[in-house]
């Protein structure tokens, strides 16, 4: 296994454009955390989800985003009609239930620039 | 409510130890995480407390207070490679992170 996979590394696109991210867990992590961080801020929790069923959304997830898991596996967040407020890095994070003393495992995230 | 503190910024010397402290205010406790973030990479696991005491990893170690809402790591002969971001994380479900601890290791 080679961990928790991001894609694209990077994205920049213009106010109004709409980006989709993906996330490819550890096989064997049941759940999936979206974060977003900014720059000297920690990660900011955004979403989770257990297998496929999205268990919380944070007051920070506007209307314009969404994420999915369809299959339990991999996740896709999608922000629509960005702006430039949403320039972030995105991290992706995988765990399993009952087995936290092992850590959250994180990507190396999508670096996203709306300009 | 969820809250936690921990300084912005220290700095410290090649070779010394340095204590980096956490508060936090949470409901549903249940356990704390400590985080090391070099710049522009992915924050990667230091350890994991979920009992008061100390937990020892090499040169790094974490403690925690459950009834004083208290946690620190503790870094022993600090190197350069040391110098990055060290973030406090408390797990109710989901890991609600402090803002992080930027630590410059000084030759």
């Amino acid at each position: 296994d080679t961990g928790v996979s991001q894609n694209p590394r990077h994205k920049i696109t213009k106010r109004g454009q709409n980006v989709t991210f993906r996330c490819d867990p550890i096989s064997e992590h049941n759940r999936l955390y979206w974060y977003r961080q900014t720059l000297g801020q920690g990660p900011e929790f955004l979403t989770y989800f257990q297998n496929e069923a999205q268990l919380e959304k944070s007051r920070l997830l506007s209307d314009r985003f969404s994420a999915e898991r369809p299959k339990g596996s991999f996740s896709t967040l999608e922000i629509q009609r960005t702006e430039q407020g949403d320039s972030a890095m995105y991290l992706c994070a995988s765990t399993s239930t009952g087995n936290s003393e092992i850590g959250y495992t994180f990507g190396s995230g999508t670096r996203l620039t709306v300009v | 409510g969820q809250n936690i503190d921990q300084p912005t910024e220290m700095t410290a010397t090649e070779g010394a130890i340095v204590q980096i402290n956490c508060t936090y205010q949470t409901s549903g406790f249940n356990g704390l995480f400590w985080y090391q973030q070099h710049a522009g990479e992915a924050p990667t696991f230091l350890s994991y407390n979920v009992l008061d005491g100390l937990e020892e990893k090499g040169r790094f170690s974490s403690f925690l207070s459950r009834s004083k809402g208290y946690s620190y790591l503790l870094l022993k002969e600090l190197q350069m490679k040391d110098s990055a971001s060290y973030l406090c994380a408390d797990n109710t479900g989901k890991l609600i992170f402090g803002q992080g601890t930027t630590l410059q290791v000084k030759p």
